[in-house]
């Protein structure tokens, strides 16, 4: 069954602090992995997208890695600000040419910042 | 380019009512995917609609239905709606970007409480 498990379920961080964010995966065959960031009562806003071939992507200070053999992703935030408070949403992606379905979303990870 | 938006932000509708939901993609976009999110499922797949066909589906019950004009814009009907009905409803247009990845673009979702 494709599966996408996230940890931890929530996390509370010191601002100005790094964290790491962990998603696991049982999807295949797998096309990409993206990381999605969700403020409270808003739609979800990509972070990162990689394809298989890629083992790191930067978007400012948010850092993802992949590790297609161990089928593992990582978040990483580096000095933390408090508008980082939000939900943290892992996505495998499949082949397919269809937008909707070729999605497995994570339960997502929580992060509260503060000051 | 303007982001893809949702009618109306809230709504709060009784059980046995119907309630429709509006969604306009991102000029350009023919791509319109629609997303059921509660608290303990996460993100779930309803449908996708292209060129005003639905192309996809997910496993909800035959209440949920949606369509897809000639302008792209998609609405997404509820009919008898239920106490678990209770979501946020994300409508995301999608672009292709290469090899079978496509971005997703998320609208603000439309919150609906059912009571």
């Amino acid at each position: 069954k494709n599966q996408v498990e996230q940890s931890p379920q929530s996390l509370i961080i010191l601002e100005g602090k790094n964290c790491t964010l962990q998603c696991n995966y049982t999807v295949s065959p797998f096309s990409n992995l993206r990381w999605y960031k969700q403020d409270t009562g808003r739609g979800p806003v990509s972070l990162t997208i990689m394809t298989f071939s890629e083992n790191t992507k930067s978007n400012g200070r948010y850092t993802a890695t992949l590790d297609a053999d161990t089928k593992q992703s990582s978040l990483h935030i580096t000095a933390s600000q408090l508008s980082d408070s939000a939900s943290y949403i892992c996505v495998v992606g499949i082949p397919a040419n269809q937008a909707g379905t070729a999605l497995i979303f994570g339960k997502g990870t929580t992060l509260s910042v503060s000051s | 380019k303007a982001g893809v938006t949702q009618t109306p932000r809230y709504l709060i509708k009784t059980r046995g009512q119907q309630v429709t939901l509006s969604c306009s993609p991102i000029s350009g976009h023919r791509s319109v995917s629609w997303y059921q999110q509660t608290p303990g499922q996460g993100l779930q797949f309803l449908f996708e609609y292209f060129s005003e066909t639905q192309r996809n589906k997910g496993n909800f019950p035959g209440r949920f239905s949606g369509r897809q004009f000639s302008n792209s814009r998609s609405e997404m009907n509820v009919s008898t709606l239920e106490l678990g009905d209770s979501a946020l409803y994300l409508c995301a247009s999608s672009a292709y970007l290469a090899a079978e990845v496509y971005e997703q673009y998320f609208g603000p979702g439309t919150r609906l409480t059912v009571t």
